[in-house]
């Protein structure tokens, strides 16, 4: 398994214009995670999903949403793009919904979006 | 609210010597705190979590409720520790606080 995967790897947008990122998860996982990592900050948690479903969301304007498909696979949207939108966008699967029970969360290597 | 402090943005240390990395927390609730490691060009992972109480690749970390502080620890480092670290807090039983991180640097 080549753990979990995110495309596109890097990705140059306009201020105003919409965005799409897409991430696999570990085959078997059913949990999905998006973190905006801000350049200098540490990863920050905008959403669990889980069986599809969505878990929660973190302190993100309504402009970001996900989804997450019946294979597990999972996308990001964000709309309206600003310059502070710039980061690295990391997804991080896992085999069930809480950190509490022993799962573990396994985090891909990222997509750097640059909003210029 | 939640909010995890690693006062040290760099630390520098010769092999051998011992490493001690800082996290602070703050969180009403009953804490649940782990530290991530990301090697350079390699993906962030687990390192360990607080409720394991194991020694992975010689670090521990103990939780001081009183201090509310979760400190890394590890008597002799290696060159191949020199990473960046995280300290994160698990709230709501699956969101992730992070620290601003900690990158370490063995030297020879």
């Amino acid at each position: 398994d080549a753990g979990v995967t995110q495309s596109p790897t890097h990705l140059i947008k306009t201020r105003g214009q919409h965005v799409t990122l897409r991430c696999s998860p570990i085959s078997g996982h059913k949990s999905v995670s998006w973190y905006q990592q801000v350049l200098g900050q540490g990863p920050q948690f905008i959403f669990q999903y889980y069986e599809k479903e969505e878990r929660g969301r973190g302190n993100f304007p309504d402009r970001f949403s996900a989804r997450q498909f019946p294979n597990y696979s999972s996308e990001l949207n964000v709309n309206a793009l600003l310059l502070g939108d710039s980061a690295l966008y990391l997804c991080a699967s896992s085999l069930g919904p809480g950190l509490a029970n022993g799962y573990e969360q396994y985090f891909g290597p990222g997509t750097r979006l640059t909003v210029t | 609210a939640q909010r995890v402090t690693q006062p040290e943005k760099l630390l520098s240390v010769f092999k051998g010597a011992p490493v001690e990395l800082k996290c602070n927390y703050s969180y009403s609730g009953s804490p649940e705190l782990f530290w991530y490691v990301q090697y350079s060009r390699q993906r962030l992972q687990l390192l360990l979590r607080h409720i394991s109480r194991e020694s992975i690749k010689g670090f521990t970390a103990d939780l001081n409720k009183g201090e509310t502080s979760f400190h890394l620890k590890k008597p002799f480092a290696q060159e191949e520790d020199s990473a960046m670290y995280y300290c994160a807090l698990s709230w709501n039983d699956y969101k992730l606080s992070f620290g601003a991180g900690t990158t370490v640097t063995v030297r020879a």
